[in-house]
């Protein structure tokens, strides 16, 4: 069974651009999920969809990130415009449902110089 | 919001040795996850628990739902090198289903 697939693995940007991260869950999986997570922490969850549907967004900071998943399946998280604070692997997972276990992508590992 | 306190916060050890780390949460937790962390990838999932009282073994991993529900511990027997890597609690409470919290981290090193 293919893993959570993630793009892409690393991006370097200055402050001020935009960046889009993309990620494909695991097939079936109803959940999904994006985290934030700054060297030396835990992840830090940015928001959950069940199918196509925004569950809880409520630590995204939605004056510049956004982020969608549109027919229920693939998920893109948008930055703009990114803040040298925004430094971070995000990390995408997924979960059969909500109550179950999570997995999680490789990460991408944003640079904002 | 919940706080998890996972420690110790790193750990230096011999080859063949046995490992123990735990996490504490300020509340009481449904679900309790052990993740662990390679340099460039995201976690994977060691071992799951959903009971109070629940001991879950994965090979050479052993890990437990505290009865308290407030904590959790995760045992690692006769360590090998590829054992390296960042270990994380993580925890999900009352009705917040997938809502994840998670410690700061266990960083194992293992000298052969």
């Amino acid at each position: 069974e293919a893993g959570v697939a993630q793009s892409p693995r690393y991006k370097i940007i200055e402050k001020r651009q935009s960046v889009a991260f993309w990620c494909n869950p695991i097939s079936g999986h109803a959940t999904l999920y994006w985290y934030q997570q700054i060297l030396g922490q835990g992840p830090k969850l940015l928001i959950q969809f069940q199918n196509n549907g925004v569950v809880d967004d409520s630590q995204l900071p939605k004056d510049r990130f956004s982020a969608e998943r549109l027919k229920g399946v693939d998920s893109t998280l948008k930055i703009q415009p990114a803040k040298l604070e925004d430094s971070a692997v995000y990390l995408c997972a997924s979960s059969q449902d909500r109550r179950y276990e999570q997995y999680f992508g490789p990460g991408t590992r944003l640079t904002v110089t | 919001g919940q706080q998890l306190n996972q420690s110790p916060q790193s750990m230096f050890i011999q080859e063949g040795e046995d490992v123990s780390m735990n996490c504490t949460s300020s509340s009481i937790f449904n679900t309790w996850l052990w993740y662990k962390q390679e340099p460039g990838e995201g976690p994977v999932l060691l071992i799951a628990l959903y009971k109070a009282g629940e001991l879950t073994s994965n090979g050479r991993l052993t890990a437990q739902f505290g009865i308290t529900r407030k904590d959790s511990f995760l045992n690692i027997s006769a360590s090998i090198p590829s054992d390296v890597g960042i270990y994380f609690c993580a925890g999900q409470g009352g009705t917040s289903y997938g809502k994840l919290t998670f410690g700061q981290g266990t960083i194992l090193t293992v000298h052969p």
